[in-house]
């Protein structure tokens, strides 16, 4: 009965790779959200969709590019994978509502990335 | 633009004492508030939140309220466990033009020990 999850929890890869993490909900929310959180663990929003449209982008380099194939799961591909770009990604998602600043985020595990 | 500040950590206690975590916020609009926590080795659960100005959001012993005159939205708990051990985040939400996104504070490592 996992709300948000996402796989793979751990990815160690070679820079200049190209890798996907996946996230899915079965919470029926019609958005979704994917956050980077770096070796200090300061949070920020790379990324949102609602009903599969793309609605914050939050100057990530084009190298990353989210792709959701339907409401309730959205993809992260990162290509050339850079050092900096170790991190724990963590996807989201929530139910809109009339006012939306009031709704609440529902987060996965988390998936650490480890560039070499 | 938004951002929120907390209290730098950590923050070492023992069993059964009060725990006060600080958090001030400047945003554009009525942000909502929240406090979210991570375990280690998990991801974010949230703990509380309060969407106006005067709310009182509260769970599992912890509270906060919503003060706008003083832009604040600070966590407490009269009597913390080892179990509360965990990094703690406040966060803001202000709905812009189609989005709504959550502006974290650095977050607060608590450490409860007996």
């Amino acid at each position: 009965d996992t709300a948000v999850s996402q796989t793979p929890k751990y990815l160690v890869t070679q820079m200049g790779n190209d890798k996907s993490i996946k996230c899915e909900q079965n919470l029926g929310h019609d958005t979704m959200y994917w956050y980077k959180q770096d070796s200090k663990k300061f949070l920020k929003i790379m990324f949102s969709y609602n009903n599969k449209e793309l609605i914050i982008n939050e100057t990530v380099p084009n190298r990353f590019s989210p792709k959701s194939p339907d409401k309730a799961h959205l993809n992260l591909h990162i290509n050339s994978l850079e050092l900096g770009d170790s991190a724990v990604y963590f996807c989201a998602s929530s139910q809109r509502r009339s006012n939306p600043s009031t709704d609440t985020q529902y987060f996965g595990p988390g998936t650490r990335l480890t560039v070499l | 633009g938004n951002s929120v500040t907390q209290m730098e950590g950590p923050v070492t206690l023992s069993e059964e004492a009060f725990l006060t975590i600080n958090c001030t916020y400047t945003a554009t609009g009525y942000p909502s508030l929240f406090w979210y926590v991570q375990y280690p080795g998990e991801g974010l659960q949230l703990l509380l939140k309060a969407t106006k100005a005067d709310d009182k959001g509260s769970n599992k012993g912890f509270e906060a309220t919503y003060r706008k005159e003083t832009t604040s939205f600070h966590l407490e708990k009269g009597s913390v466990q080892v179990s509360d051990s965990a990094v703690y985040f406040c966060a803001l939400a202000v709905f812009t033009g189609g989005g709504n996104k959550l502006t974290f504070g650095t977050g607060t490592q608590l450490k409860v020990e007996l």
